[in-house]
C-alpha cells in the first residue's frame, strides 16, 4: 500500500512564478514530514520539514503547508528559478518513542522551471 | 566536507557475486539508515541502526542482505549472491533523533 502519494508525476512552471507540489498520506501515525530535492545520480537533498504540531513552516523561498485533517501537504517555491528543476520527494515518518523515524517516500514529482 | 559519504559510487558486478558498500555518516549522528531506490520510485527503507544496534529491518531485506555498524560509526551493506533485481541505487542517511535525515550520494549497483 502506498502510504505517501504524489499524484502529479511532473510540473512545469515559468521562471519567477510559484511552484506548488502536492503530497497526500494515509497513515495517521505520521507526525513529521519532509521535502527532498534530487538531481540525477545524486542522493536526495533535504529542503524543509514540518512537525504535525504546526501547519506552516517557511525557509527562504520554500514554504511547506500541512493540512492534517485532509492528510495533505504541499511545498510552495516562490519565486521559482531554473536551478530548482529537479525531482521533488515528499517523505513522512513517525517519531514517537517506539518508532525508528524511517522515512516513507512518495514517488516524486519532476519540476521543470522554464527560463 | 562533513556530509554523509558513500563508497564506491558505482559498482558493476556479475550475477552471483558478493558486493559490499560502505557509508560514513555525519560524525555526531547516532542514527543511520539504508534505503534502496529504483528508477521512477522514491527511496524505500531497508534497515536502521541506532548507534551500533540494528533495530529494524524491512521485509525487502532478504537473507542475502546483511548490514553492520560495528562501532556505531561507519556502516557496511553486503549483498551476497547478487541477482539482476538487486540493481538499484543504494542510499545511506544519518540523523539525530527527531531530526531530518541527510543522505549520501548513493552507490549505484548494476548486476549483469
Amino acid at each position: 500500500d502506498q502510504q505517501v502519494k504524489q499524484n502529479s508525476p511532473s510540473l512545469s512552471v515559468q521562471e519567477g512564478r510559484i511552484s506548488i507540489l502536492n503530497c497526500d498520506y494515509t497513515n495517521s501515525m505520521f507526525d513529521y514530514f519532509l521535502w527532498y530535492k534530487k538531481y540525477p545520480a545524486e542522493g536526495p537533498t533535504f529542503l524543509i520539514s514540518i512537525s504535525s504540531i504546526k501547519d506552516k513552516n517557511e525557509d527562504g523561498r520554500f514554504t511547506v503547508f500541512l493540512n492534517k485533517s485532509a492528510k495533505h501537504l504541499s511545498l510552495h517555491i516562490v519565486p521559482s528559478q531554473p536551478g530548482d528543476s529537479a525531482v521533488y520527494f515528499c517523505a513522512a515518518s513517525a517519531h514517537g518513542s517506539s518508532n525508528t523515524g524511517k522515512l516513507i517516500f512518495g514517488q516524486g514529482t519532476t519540476l521543470q522551471v522554464k527560463p | 566536507d562533513t556530509g554523509v559519504s558513500q563508497n564506491p559510487r558505482h559498482k558493476i558486478t556479475k550475477r552471483g557475486q558478493n558486493v559490499t558498500f560502505r557509508c560514513d555518516p555525519i560524525s555526531e549522528h547516532n542514527r543511520l539508515y539504508w534505503y534502496r531506490q529504483t528508477l521512477g520510485q522514491g527511496p524505500e527503507f531497508l534497515t536502521y541502526f541506532q548507534n551500533e544496534a540494528q533495530l529494524e529491518k524491512s521485509r525487502l531485506l532478504s537473507d542475502r542482505f546483511s548490514a553492520e555498524r560495528p562501532k556505531g560509526s561507519f556502516s557496511t551493506l553486503e549483498i551476497q549472491r547478487t541477482e539482476q533485481g538487486d540493481s538499484a541505487m543504494y542510499l545511506c542517511a544519518s540523523s539525530l533523533q527527531g531530526a531530518a535525515q541527510y543522505f549520501g550520494p548513493g552507490t549505484r549497483l548494476l548486476v549483469l
